[in-house]
């Protein structure tokens, strides 16, 4: 079973922030968190990971609380192409494990 | 860069029929894995590789079988198709050392419908 927590679906108006949480209290001092999304039935894509620092790239920001027990991924300015299931995953060197994710919508 | 290929994208199959999906990735990575999804539902892995010659089995490994040969193959197989492995398979790729967190990469799918 997966090892997150995270809202069923959320909502967020196109040019906001959307602010994806994610509970994961059983996290090993060894696991990362990683975030992807998958559109429609295409594949998942990767958007970022970290361990215990925040984490900034050209999709997302990852915030870490500073007991690991939970992150928030921030995508700052959403689209209406940011539309997707958003997965919160918590993994070592072990394969991924995927839950139901959030539905995220973008309304315009 | 190609990334991960999976062919084909889209299958229909008969009852009791075989086929092999493939999966091939040019980055060099040394772990690959097959996750199958259903509609509606999360990724579950059916088998895993960390190198080749080296497999191993994940949450949903039945009726299906894989190898791994060569680094940038892994071929995933159904021997006899049934009604239940009518789903979405997707193939992922990793590369992992010591020290080194990397993330996995995934293909764009193969659409299995066996009828």
């Amino acid at each position: 079973d997966a090892k997150t927590t995270q809202p069923t679906s959320m909502d967020c108006a196109e040019g906001r922030a959307a602010n994806l949480p994610c509970n994961h209290s059983t996290i090993s001092g060894n696991e990362y968190v990683y975030w992807y999304r998958q559109i429609h039935s295409q594949g998942p894509q990767y958007i970022i990971h970290g361990l215990k620092n925040n984490e900034t790239n050209e999709m997302a920001s990852l915030i870490i609380t500073e007991d690991r027990k939970s992150s928030t991924l921030i995508l700052p300015h959403a689209t209406l192409r940011d539309t997707a299931v958003y997965y919160c995953i918590v993994s070592g060197n072990t394969p991924l494990v995927f839950g139901k994710g959030t539905r995220l919508s973008v309304i315009a | 860069n190609a990334g991960v290929t999976q062919t084909p994208k889209f299958r229909i199959l008969k009852i009791g029929q075989s086929m092999t999906l493939q999966c091939t990735q040019d980055m060099n990575h040394n772990y690959m894995y097959w996750y199958r999804q259903d509609p509606g539902m999360g990724l579950k892995l059916i088998y895993y590789s960390v190198g080749a010659g080296i497999t191993d089995k994940g949450e949903v490994p039945n009726g299906y079988n894989v190898s791994r040969s060569t680094t940038e193959d892994f071929p995933l197989r159904l021997e006899l198709a049934a009604p239940s492995q009518t789903s979405v398979y997707f193939c992922a790729s990793r590369n992992w050392d010591r020290g080194s967190n990397q993330p996995q990469h995934f293909g764009d799918g193969t659409r299995l419908s066996i009828l």
